[in-house]
């Protein structure tokens, strides 16, 4: 069974410098791995996803995560933080698996922007 | 295309009282679930669909009912409200392709949300 564990519940950053946002996964199969935004009472947005292509992914908004699989991580980083970025990110997996599977969400991790 | 619906945005209900959220998709999407988000839990899978007339439970299906008799709807059904339902809820749906004959997933595309408040 896949999971998800994203290392960090809460990251404050100052506006300009860079963001990092950890995520590890656990998965049978190769995984398809996705990033989500989700803004304050807003619904879920998708910033990038990883589908066994370049493990480099460029998402929106400037973006991007490495799929490093000896290390089953998908971090998601940002060279310099908005204080539009800050929201809640959600790192999700889903198996290539047999045909039932579905995606399992990280518990998230709550991004503020310091002016 | 106006993606995923759902009705209503905002539902007050009373502890045994039943209701059905509705979730519909316009995009010809084979896979829709249900997720309920609680805070600092995440999204949790309540029950999901693979086709129409295919429904299976997720993580926390218990207290839920689902149907799926077309491609486009993906309603679900609280049989009796309790306080431990009040959450706010999410549809999605997904396309779904095949890479070396095994189904793969596609991102989810989530609607705006339901914030339900059961007292």
């Amino acid at each position: 069974a896949q999971s998800v564990t994203q290392l960090d519940s809460h990251v404050s950053v100052s506006e300009g410098t860079p963001v990092l946002l950890r995520c590890n996964y656990s998965s049978s199969y190769s995984p398809s791995l996705f990033w989500y935004v989700q803004h304050p009472n807003k619904g879920l947005q998708l910033l990038l996803k990883y589908t066994s292509a370049a493990t480099l992914v460029k998402g929106i908004n400037g973006f991007e995560a490495e799929f490093k699989k000896s290390e089953t991580s998908f971090h998601l980083t940002k060279p310099s933080a908005h204080m539009s970025d800050a929201a809640e990110y959600f790192c999700v997996v889903s198996d290539r698996g047999d045909y039932g599977q579905n995606f399992v969400f990280g518990p998230g991790t709550r991004l503020s922007v310091l002016p | 295309n106006a993606g995923v619906t759902q009705t209503p945005k905002f539902q007050v209900l009373k502890t045994g009282q039943s209701m059905t959220l509705q979730c519909a998709q316009d995009m010809n999407h084979e896979y829709m679930s249900w997720y309920r988000q609680d805070p600092g839990m995440g999204l949790r899978l309540i029950h999901y669909s693979v086709g129409a007339g295919i429904t299976d439970q997720g993580e926390v299906p218990n207290g839920y009912n689902v149907s799926r008799s077309t491609t486009e709807d993906f309603p679900l059904r609280l049989l009796s409200a309790a306080p431990s339902q009040t959450s706010v809820y999410f549809c999605a749906s997904s396309p779904t392709g095949t890479t070396s004959g095994r189904a793969t997933r596609n991102e989810q595309f989530f609607g705006p949300g339901t914030r339900l408040t059961v007292l």
